[in-house]
């Protein structure tokens, strides 16, 4: 079993869509959380981060986790055609160790 | 301006020529790591490095080297390059502060050998 799950997509939807996208994990030891957003043949950029259990805001974005369930949440509001990316889930169980990524989930948001 | 440099930024190389790929972070941060991106296996861990002087093997170490010896430097080695090498590879650095773990990504490198 991978250590992070995330729907692949593609996510295709209208502009300004609520978008929610999703990873799930195995290790209950992870404690830090993050989303990344990919372009086309770029490095990929921070976009949140999370300790622990809770919610985020920042603008059109809210990250969510939920160590219970394993399950942490990214959710785009008012989405636009510049959101279209690919978003990486991430995540740790402690400062200097390893990180796991999700394979990522494909968006576009279509005018 | 707070960034990861990685160089060069397209390598392409014969099997068995050995390779550095640079990598330097000017924002003083202790954790740096090396990734190899493939399409449908997304980003994997090669090897990372805890401050100077300690490496630790990531998911897919084989066939990599690097070195640790000073804090802004990272360098990723194939000794040996192989087909299977080819793959986008990223360079991240990472503050470590409290509980604040966040990891910055460089440009990538795409290499190609043949």
């Amino acid at each position: 079993q991978k250590e992070v799950e995330q729907d692949p997509g593609p996510l295709s939807v209208p502009e300004g869509a609520i978008v929610s996208l999703n990873c799930t994990y195995s290790n209950s030891a992870f404690q830090y959380f993050m989303w990344y957003r990919q372009y086309s043949r770029k490095g990929p950029e921070l976009l949140m981060y999370t300790y622990s259990s809770g919610n985020k805001e920042d603008g059109r974005f809210t990250a969510q986790v939920d160590k219970s369930s394993k399950y942490i949440s990214l959710f785009i509001r008012d989405s636009q055609p510049s959101d279209s990316a690919t978003y990486l889930c991430a995540m740790s169980a402690s400062t200097g160790n390893q990180f796991y990524f999700g394979t990522g989930t494909s968006l576009t948001v279509i005018p | 301006e707070a960034q990861v440099t990685q160089n060069p930024r397209y390598l392409i190389t014969v099997t068995g020529k050995k390779l550095t790929v640079t990598c330097s972070q000017n924002m003083n941060h202790e954790y740096m790591s090396w990734y190899r991106q493939d399409p449908g296996l997304g980003l994997r861990q090669i090897y990372y490095s805890m401050n100077v002087e300690v490496t630790d093997k990531g998911d897919v170490p084989e066939g990599y080297k690097v070195s640790r010896k000073e804090k802004r430097n990272f360098p990723l080695i194939l000794e040996s390059p192989s087909p299977n090498q080819t793959s986008l590879y990223f360079c991240a650095s990472a503050i470590i502060r409290g509980i604040s773990y966040e990891q910055y990504f460089g440009p990538g490198t795409r290499l190609t050998v043949t």
